[in-house]
């Protein structure tokens, strides 16, 4: 069974720092692309980033761009995004998704994580 | 950036109803489309992909039609389980998410 545990999450000042980490389990982590979605409270789904599963490629919503930057280690079966230059409307719910193929960045997602918040307030 | 649009934002029907919710891509996406079923507090879960194709272990009252531009997830037989938040999402390039459609039963 797919198992995605998101942490990091937190309570930060505008224009601070935060990491996230997701933890893989039950499938080839190695394998296949990953990505962040997040949820503002009571709003949508947005997708922030993707990174191909070799580490080689990674994307980003416009949004997000020059601020943040996913990462992964295959080795530990981790998906990281450290955000930077934190704004108020940062502030959501972080889910770690799984690509459901492994040959397209560009995919439906068939694991998610549980989520953590992120809440940027001073 | 590829938008998309999806409507009714909220339905409310019987259970047993017949229930359809659209999303409109702002450009051809083919049929790179998914659909997600989100309940309160808890993270979406993939209904279908590709489209029409259904995940597996999703109840076959559920399914998916379109391609281009026009899409639908149709639910066959309304079920109290139902009730949830649904968001259609394009992958065709980067990905993309509707606003959602609330489902309520009467």
């Amino acid at each position: 069974e797919v198992h995605l545990f998101a942490s990091g999450g937190g309570l930060v000042q505008p224009g601070g720092s935060l990491r996230l980490t997701c933890v893989a389990s039950g499938f080839t982590f190695s394998t296949y692309p990953m990505g962040w979605v997040r949820q503002a409270p009571g709003k949508g789904l947005e997708w922030v980033s993707g990174i191909r599963p070799t580490a080689g490629s990674t994307y980003y919503a416009d949004s997000v761009k020059g601020r943040f930057t996913i990462s992964r280690d295959n080795s530990k079966d981790t998906l990281y995004l450290q955000m930077n230059s934190l704004r108020a409307e940062d502030t959501a719910i972080y889910y770690c998704v799984k690509s459901s193929t492994v040959t397209d960045i560009n995919a439906a997602f068939d694991s998610w994580g549980q989520g953590t918040m992120v809440t940027v307030s001073s | 950036d590829i938008q998309m649009t999806q409507s009714p934002s909220t339905l409310s029907a019987s259970v047993g109803d017949r229930v359809a919710i659209t999303c409109r891509a702002s450009q051809s996406i083919s049929s790179w489309l998914a659909w997600y079923q989100q309940k309160p507090g808890k993270a979406p879960k993939l209904l279908i992909y590709k489209a029409s194709t259904l995940q597996t272990g999703v109840p076959s009252r559920f399914s998916g039609s379109g391609s281009g531009t026009d899409f639908t997830l149709t639910i066959s037989s309304l079920q109290p389980d139902d009730s949830a938040v649904y968001y259609c999402q394009q992958y065709d390039r980067y990905s993309t998410f509707g606003r959602g459609t609330r489902v309520e039963i009467k």
